[in-house]
């Protein structure tokens, strides 16, 4: 069975510019959810959809927005990009109520 | 809020040998799941092992046990028999656990593991 998987694997984008990236869950699983780790900290929650819905959003500025898809697949947005948006990018899927997460491998975004 | 607390930046062990991890953590809810991940440097976040609040006896995986002790807020990992490929980055996590909704992790900021032959 094929694990999460995000695309693309590195990103380089300028200051300003947007960015999506995408993640496909675990089939079965309804449940996506985006960390941003920023290089030597832990993963910090960004936002986590269920059925298509928003069920929660962690401290992130409006910059960021996703949005997941009938399939459960799920894309992250973020609109002018900062030095400090620099970061590996993690998608986590979880079947409904399931006390795990499986992550992806994530992006590596750099902004120059 | 929950706070995850990883005091150790790094630890060194020979392969082999044993290591423990500490990780202590804060939360005012009254069920909840503590996690463990290994990230080598790749990136992805490996499960590793799950301990619920309420279960009585420490979780085992292969050669990864946890050592939980509710009343001192604590969720250590052995490792046991260290290998090589055992060197790598180990978060500690929790979520609540709650009966409906939904709740997210909250990542502890990391051990930098390495093993030496």
């Amino acid at each position: 069975d094929a694990g999460v998987t995000q695309s693309p694997t590195h990103l380089i984008k300028t200051r300003g510019q947007h960015v999506t990236l995408r993640c496909s869950p675990i089939s079965g699983h309804k449940s996506v959810s985006w960390y941003q780790q920023v290089l030597g900290q832990g993963p910090q929650f960004i936002f986590q959809y269920y059925e298509k819905e928003e069920r929660g959003r962690g401290n992130f500025p409006d910059r960021f927005s996703a949005r997941q898809f009938p399939n459960y697949s799920s894309e992250l947005n973020v609109n002018a990009l900062l030095l400090g948006d620099s970061a590996l990018y993690l998608c986590a899927s979880s079947p409904n109520r399931d006390y795990g997460y499986t992550f992806g491998s994530g992006t590596r975004l750099t902004v120059v | 809020a929950q706070k995850i607390t990883q005091t150790q930046p790094g630890m060194f062990v020979q392969e082999k040998e044993a290591v423990t991890l500490d990780c202590t953590y804060d939360t005012s809810d009254q069920s909840y799941g503590l996690f463990w991940y290994k990230q080598p440097s790749s990136g992805e976040m490996i499960f590793l092992i799950y301990q619920g609040s309420y279960d009585e006896q420490n979780a085992t995986e292969g050669r990864y046990s946890l050592n939980f002790q509710k009343a001192r807020k604590s969720a250590n990992l052995v490792i046991s028999a260290s290998q090589l490929g055992d060197s790598a980055m180990y978060f500690c996590a929790m979520r609540p656990i709650m009966n409906s909704g939904y709740s997210t992790l909250t990542f502890g900021k990391g051990t930098m593991l390495l093993v030496s032959p």
